[in-house]
């Protein structure tokens, strides 16, 4: 089964600073790997996505994300936060391709502060 | 106008009353999902459908049930609601076939309060 692990629930940076989010799955194959936005009071959006081939893969909004393949890490970064990106992240995995799993599974969320 | 419509975006109800949940999109994609949102938990997958034919359980599917209408509409029911079912409920699409990433298209949620 597949399973993803967002570690901090909860992370404050200041605006202007760098971040990382940090993501872990397992799965038994390279997993299709996503990273979702949720903005207060709103649905979820796409940042980015990884499939493969390239192992940094650039998002929406000047975020990007690194796949390694020997740490089952897919973290989120960007280098200079802004106000406006303060919303909950979550990270998620997919098999489409294999039998009995046909929909992403998602981590636990981190929310994200931004100090002024 | 979205492109995945849900509909109420917020209900509350009382114990044990019957709740429907109605989603419709207008992507054309031929797979939908429910997925429930709790605070520390992230979204868990309730109920999936590949076609108006296929509908599967998803990992807490007990306490809810689905209908596929149509291709494009998808709807989850509480038969007798219960205050742990109070969450932030989310319907999704995805495309099928060749172009099938996993790649979800949400809506914007529907905030489901039993007292």
């Amino acid at each position: 089964a597949q399973s993803v692990t967002q570690p901090d629930i909860h992370i404050t940076v200041s605006e202007g600073a760098s971040l990382e989010l940090r993501c872990n799955y397992s799965y038994g194959a390279t997993p299709y790997l996503f990273w979702y936005v949720q903005s207060p009071g709103q649905g979820l959006q796409l940042l980015l996505k990884y499939f493969s081939g390239d192992t940094l893969v650039q998002g929406i909004k000047g975020f990007e994300a690194e796949f390694k393949r020997s740490q089952s890490s897919f973290n989120l970064r960007k280098p200079s936060v802004h106000w406006s990106d303060a919303a909950e992240y979550f990270c998620a995995v997919g098999a489409p391709w294999a039998p009995g799993r046909r929909a992403l599974t998602f981590g636990s969320g981190t929310r994200l502060q931004v100090q002024p | 106008d979205a492109d995945v419509t849900q509909t109420p975006r917020n209900r509350i109800t009382k114990t044990g009353k019957r709740i429907m949940l109605e989603c419709s999109q207008t992507k054309g994609h031929d797979r939908m999902y429910w997925y429930r949102q709790d605070p520390g938990l992230g979204l868990r997958l309730i109920y999936y459908s590949f076609d108006v034919k296929d509908i599967n359980k998803g990992e807490i599917s007990d306490g809810y049930s689905v209908s596929r209408q149509a291709q494009a509409k998808f709807s989850l029911s509480l038969e007798s609601a219960i205050p742990n079912q109070t969450a932030l409920y989310f319907c999704a699409t995805s495309e099928a076939g060749g172009s099938d990433t996993g790649e979800l298209f949400f809506g914007e949620g529907s905030r489901l309060t039993v007292l």
